[in-house]
């Protein structure tokens, strides 16, 4: 299985901070890389597709880069609504495989 | 609008069985790959089990191969999740989540819905 080592495990930030988070897969995935948004309480909610595809309704603050075995979910400029566990997920092989999350607080 | 809607979760002693379903509207079901995914209390988010459109094709994550079964009913527009064999380890929430494809799979998971809790204790 592919390993997707995400950092940091938790994040706290300010109203208005840029925040980035990262993410590493244990092989080459070329673009296959999601991120998605978890608020507590309720189900994941996918925000990029192809590492840097925003999804319809999402945001422009939010935003992914990356490709091969190195990507990057950045928001722009934190919102108290942001507050949330992100993932990363790979799609190159199966069984598709999560980061273990990057739980983000306002500071 | 696209919906996704679990039942069937519950408490389930070590080795008993449980169903799970997940009611799909807003779109044509029939055409789409489908998963379930779990999330155990606190932790992450972990791939169980995809179908295909027509439920020829099957595949499971190893920790769940033999003791679950994917299955749909497309003239319901429900998914299934039966799952015997039950252990403590099971005890999740379980999501199911829409594949983007119809014919190549994806295995990217778009929406979600609400989950069910399933909890095996003793």
């Amino acid at each position: 299985d592919i390993q997707m080592t995400q950092s940091p495990s938790s994040l706290s930030a300010s109203v208005g901070d840029r925040v980035t988070i990262t993410c590493q897969a244990s092989q080459d995935i070329s673009n296959y890389l999601n991120w998605y948004q978890q608020k507590p309480g309720k189900a994941p909610k996918l925000l990029i597709y192809d590492a840097s595809n925003l999804e319809t309704g999402v945001p422009s603050r939010f935003s992914g880069s990356g490709s091969g075995t190195d990507f990057t979910f950045t928001i722009s400029s934190l919102q108290p609504e942001d507050i949330a566990t992100y993932y990363c997920q790979q799609y190159d092989n199966l069984p598709p495989t999560f980061g273990q999350g990057t739980k983000l607080e306002i500071k | 609008e696209v919906q996704l809607v679990e039942s069937g979760g519950g408490l389930v002693q070590p080795g008993g069985s449980l169903r799970l379903s997940c009611a799909a509207s807003g779109f044509t079901f029939s055409s789409y790959w489908m998963h379930w995914v779990r999330q155990a209390p606190g932790k992450g988010l972990v791939w169980v089990s995809r179908i295909n459109s027509d439920g020829s094709s099957t595949s499971y994550a190893d920790s769940v191969k033999g003791r679950f079964t994917i299955s749909r009913d497309n003239a319901k527009n429900t998914l299934y999740l039966q799952m015997n064999s039950l252990r403590a380890e099971d005890t999740a929430v379980y999501y199911c989540a829409r594949d983007p494809a119809t014919v190549t799979p994806l295995n990217w998971f778009d929406p979600w819905g609400q989950g069910t809790l399933v909890t095996v204790s003793s």
